[in-house]
Order: C-alpha cells, then structure tokens, then sequence
C-alpha cells in the first residue's frame, strides 16, 4: 500500500539558509511524486513533480527535489529561504493500484522563514 | 483565464442543516476530486469523479454525497450525518492519468454552529 511521511510538522529556518523538507514513501510501483505549497486560506499548487524522466527534478521559486530509490525519499530543497516560501508544503505520491490509480498527500510540513 | 472555481469562500451552517459547496472547472479536466483538510492532517480524500456520471467514494466519504452531471461541476453536499463538518474543503481537478497533478481550487471554509 501506498503512504507518504513528511519528517516534521515545522521547520524554521533564517533567510538566506538552505531549506530541506523531508519526504519518505512506500510503494509497490515505481511511483509519481509530487511537491505542492498552500499558502494561508489558499488551495494548493504544484511546486514540482517527479514522472520517472529524471532523478532531480527542478521546479517553480528556486525549489528542486532529488527521487532516490535506494532510500525511498524525494526530499524538497532550496539554497536560499526568502520570507515569501513561508507556508505549508505537501509531499504527494501517486501510482497504480488494483482498484485505479491513487494519490495519497503527507500531513504536510510548515515551513517558517525568520528575516 | 482557466482554472477552478470554488464557491462560497466562506459558509456558515446551523447543525443539523445540509449544506452544498461548489465546484466548477473550465481545464476540460475528466477526473475532480473533494478532500477535507484539518489542521495537522493534511488532505483526506472524500470523493472522486473520473468521468461524468460516474464517482467512487475516498477514505471518509460518511456523511457526504456527490453528484457529478456535467463535466465541469463536480458539487458536494455536506449532510446532517457529518458529524465534525466544520472543516476547509478543496476541490481539484487532473487530466485523469496516474502522472497528472491535480489542479486545486481556492477552497471553502465550513463552520457549522
């Protein structure tokens, strides 16, 4: 079965420091991963995705996330945190299943930028 | 512009009353999707359309119904039977295939009272 942990609900970092969200998944398949930020009162959005063409996967505002299969991770990273990446970040895997495809989201992981 | 559309941003409800939320895409997206989120858990799924007429129920479908006549609405009435429905609700809509991101609305923030 399918299941995505996202190591820490918080993570507080200064301007300027490396960002690093943590992403661990299961999955049967070779799977499709997903990075998505909410912003307060806001749907999500998708920062990047992972379809298997590439093991680092760059995306939208500086983010980028490296698959490595060995240790089922797909970890968000950015060099430098700016005030405005303030917000909630989403882990999401997808694959195929008996039943269809199905994509499960992590608990999210909040991120705070300290000027 | 295309995108998702969810109406009211904000509803306020009396328990014990249903309560319809809105959802509307012009992506020409197959599947759209219903999930709650609270604070701490993320998103849970509670509905899912991958074709017009047609939806299964997601991992807390209880106390919610759905209905899915046109391609582009995807409405979801949140019952009498729901026991905690104060909650933000998303709707999202995909081009339908296990590689496709999902394209979320802005959200609707129920509080029953």
């Amino acid at each position: 079965a399918q299941s995505v942990t996202q190591l820490g609900s918080h993570v507080s970092v200064s301007e300027g420091a490396l960002v690093l969200l943590r992403c661990n998944y299961s999955s049967s398949v070779p799977p499709y991963l997903f990075w998505y930020v909410q912003y307060p009162n806001q749907g999500l959005q998708l920062l990047l995705k992972y379809t298997s063409a590439a093991t680092l996967v760059k995306g939208i505002n500086g983010f980028e996330a490296e698959f490595k299969k060995s240790e089922t991770s797909f970890h968000l990273t950015k060099p430098s945190a700016h005030m405005s990446d303030a917000a909630e970040y989403f882990c999401a895997v997808s694959d195929v299943g008996t039943g269809g495809f199905k994509t499960i989201f992590g608990a999210g992981t909040r991120l705070f930028v300290k000027a | 512009d295309g995108g998702i559309t969810q109406s009211p941003k904000y509803l306020f409800r009396k328990e014990g009353q249903n309560v319809t939320l809105s959802c509307e895409q012009n992506l020409n997206h197959d599947a759209m999707y219903w999930y709650r989120q609270d604070p701490g858990q993320g998103l849970r799924l509670i509905y899912y359309s991958q074709i017009v007429n047609d939806f299964q129920k997601g991992d807390i479908a209880e106390g919610y119904s759905v209905s899915r006549e046109k391609k582009e609405s995807f409405p979801l009435t949140v019952t009498s039977a729901q026991k905690n429905p104060t909650a933000f609700y998303l709707c999202a809509s995909s081009p339908t295939g296990v590689s496709d991101e999902q394209f979320f609305g802005p959200g609707t923030r129920l509080t029953v009272l």
